[in-house]
C-alpha cells in the first residue's frame, strides 16, 4: 500500500514559474525523500530531509517538512522544460531495513 | 547515471512462465533493495538483501524471490507470473547504514505478462 499521498498529481506551468508540489504521510518517519523520474524510467534522488529539519535546499530545490502535520512540500523555482517529469516523495521509517514507501507521484509538465 | 544496472531492460513472458531479473550494485553498496512500479503508480516495496539475507520484505507473495550474490549483485525471481505482475521492475542499491541515505535505481526492467 502507499504510503503517502502527493498533491497535486498533475501540474503544468510555464517555464520560469515555480512549482510547488505536497506530499502526505501516515506513519512516523526517519527521514523523506524526494525523487524524480522521466518516462518510466529510473528514479533519480534529489533531496533527503531528516526528520528533525524543517527546511533543505538544494539548488532551484527546497523542501519542507512538517511532522506535527505530517506533510513535505517541493518547491523548484525558475523551473524548465527540462524539469518535466513525475516527482514522487518517499519515507524512510528506519529500523534498519531502509525500505522507501512511495507515494503515487506528481505528474510535472513545463512548458517551453 | 547512477552505477546501477539492471538486465534485461524489456522482457515479455507468458502467463504460469518464470521470470529471473538481474542486478548489479553501484561500487561500494551491500545492500539491494527491489521495487514493483505499476504503470501511473509509485514504486511498492518488495524485498531489500543485505549481505546475502533478507532484510525486510514487503506484500508480495513467496512466488516473489530473491538473491544476493557475494558481489552484491542481485537476481528477483517470479514464479507462476501473472498478468498483473507486469510493470516496471526497480533495483536500488545503497551502504547499509543507520543514518539517513539515499538510495541509486537502476533504469528498470519493463516487464510484460501476456
Amino acid at each position: 500500500s502507499q504510503q503517502g499521498e502527493e498533491d497535486p498529481q498533475a501540474l503544468s506551468i510555464q517555464e520560469g514559474e515555480n512549482a510547488t508540489m505536497n506530499c502526505s504521510y501516515k506513519t512516523s518517519i526517519n527521514n523523506l525523500q524526494w525523487y524524480r523520474q522521466n518516462s518510466g524510467r529510473g528514479l533519480v534522488h534529489l533531496i533527503l530531509i531528516r526528520s528533525n529539519e524543517r527546511e533543505k535546499h538544494s539548488g532551484r530545490l527546497r523542501v519542507t517538512l512538517d511532522t506535527s502535520k505530517k506533510s513535505s512540500s517541493l518547491l523548484i523555482t525558475a523551473s524548465r522544460a527540462a524539469d518535466t517529469a513525475s516527482y514522487f516523495c518517499a519515507t524512510d521509517a528506519g529500523g534498519g531495513s531502509e525500505k522507501l514507501v512511495f507515494g503515487k507521484g506528481t505528474k510535472l509538465t513545463v512548458n517551453p | 547515471e547512477t552505477g546501477v544496472t539492471q538486465s534485461p531492460t524489456h522482457l515479455i513472458k507468458t502467463r504460469g512462465q518464470q521470470v529471473t531479473l538481474r542486478c548489479s550494485s553501484q561500487s561500494g553498496h551491500n545492500t539491494v533493495s527491489w521495487y514493483q512500479q505499476a504503470l501511473g503508480q509509485g514504486p511498492q516495496f518488495i524485498f531489500q538483501y543485505y549481505r546475502e539475507e533478507e532484510n525486510g520484505r514487503g506484500n508480495f507473495p513467496p512466488r516473489f524471490s530473491g538473491l544476493q550474490f557475494p558481489n552484491y549483485s542481485s537476481e528477483l525471481n517470479v514464479n507462476a507470473l501473472e498478468l498483473d505482475d507486469s510493470a516496471l521492475y526497480l533495483c536500488a542499491s545503497s551502504p547499509h547504514d543507520r543514518a539517513a541515505t539515499e538510495a541509486f535505481f537502476g533504469q528498470g526492467t519493463r516487464l510484460t505478462v501476456v
